[in-house]
């Protein structure tokens, strides 16, 4: 069985600060990979970022970047530079590539708010 | 256009009606998913379909019967919904390469908001 927790609720911070969003998970599976997604008030999910199991370094994209800690199961989400378009909520996902079932787990998510 | 197309974006139905959502990919994956985002609730993994194959229902109730006539499209058709059924029901596509050890992101559509009355 999979599992990812998002212990945070909602977070604030000051437009141009960074901001850490945390994600702990909990799988069988040696080979996986992690994703992040924000969904504004759109409602669409887009892909921000993504870390395989096995890749030793941490994977970035522009202002995002993914603090993980394979040991400890956790895979924080780093927005640099915050803006205002930031706001929105931001979900971890997982998907095991050993169960053999293409399903993509997600956490209860995070709200962000950027504040001017 | 859009890489994950769901029509309608919003729907309000009777308790008795009948209704399809539908979702269309313009990306040339191979898997297709159904998610139903509660409010506070996880998103829940409705249905996959890979080649068009349908690999998961997780205890799905059957008043929700998915439907996946070629790679690109998905519908969800429903009938005597509850009230409890409203929710935002997303649509997703990816590449699946069960075996190669290869993993891809999901891509999403906007979403159905449906509200059942």
């Amino acid at each position: 069985a999979q599992k990812i927790t998002q212990t945070q609720p909602g977070m604030f911070v000051q437009e141009k600060e960074a901001v850490t969003l945390d994600c702990t998970y909990d799988t069988s599976d040696q080979s996986y990979g992690l994703f992040w997604y924000k969904q504004p008030s759109s409602g669409e999910m887009i892909f921000l970022i993504y870390q395989g199991s096995y890749d030793e370094q941490n994977a970035t994209e522009g202002r995002y970047s993914l603090n993980f800690q394979k040991a400890r199961k956790s895979a924080n989400l780093v927005i640099s530079a915050s803006q205002l378009g930031d706001s929105a909520m931001y979900f971890c996902a997982m998907r095991g590539l050993q169960t053999g079932a293409n399903n993509l787990f997600f956490g209860t998510g995070t709200r962000l708010t950027v504040i001017p | 256009e859009t890489g994950v197309t769901q029509t309608p974006r919003h729907l309000v139905m009777g308790m008795t009606n009948k209704k399809s959502l539908k979702c269309e990919q313009h990306l040339g994956h191979n898997a297709m998913y159904w998610y139903k985002q509660s409010a506070k609730k996880p998103l829940e993994l409705m249905f996959v379909y890979n080649f068009k194959e349908q690999t998961e229902n997780n205890s799905v109730p059957s008043r929700f019967s998915p439907e996946c006539p070629n790679s690109s499209h998905l519908f969800l058709h429903l009938h005597t919904l509850q009230p409890e059924d409203s929710a935002l029901y997303l649509c997703a596509s990816s590449q699946w390469a069960f075996g190669t050890g290869a993993v891809y992101e999901a891509f999403f559509g906007q979403g159905t908001r449906l509200t059942v009355v």
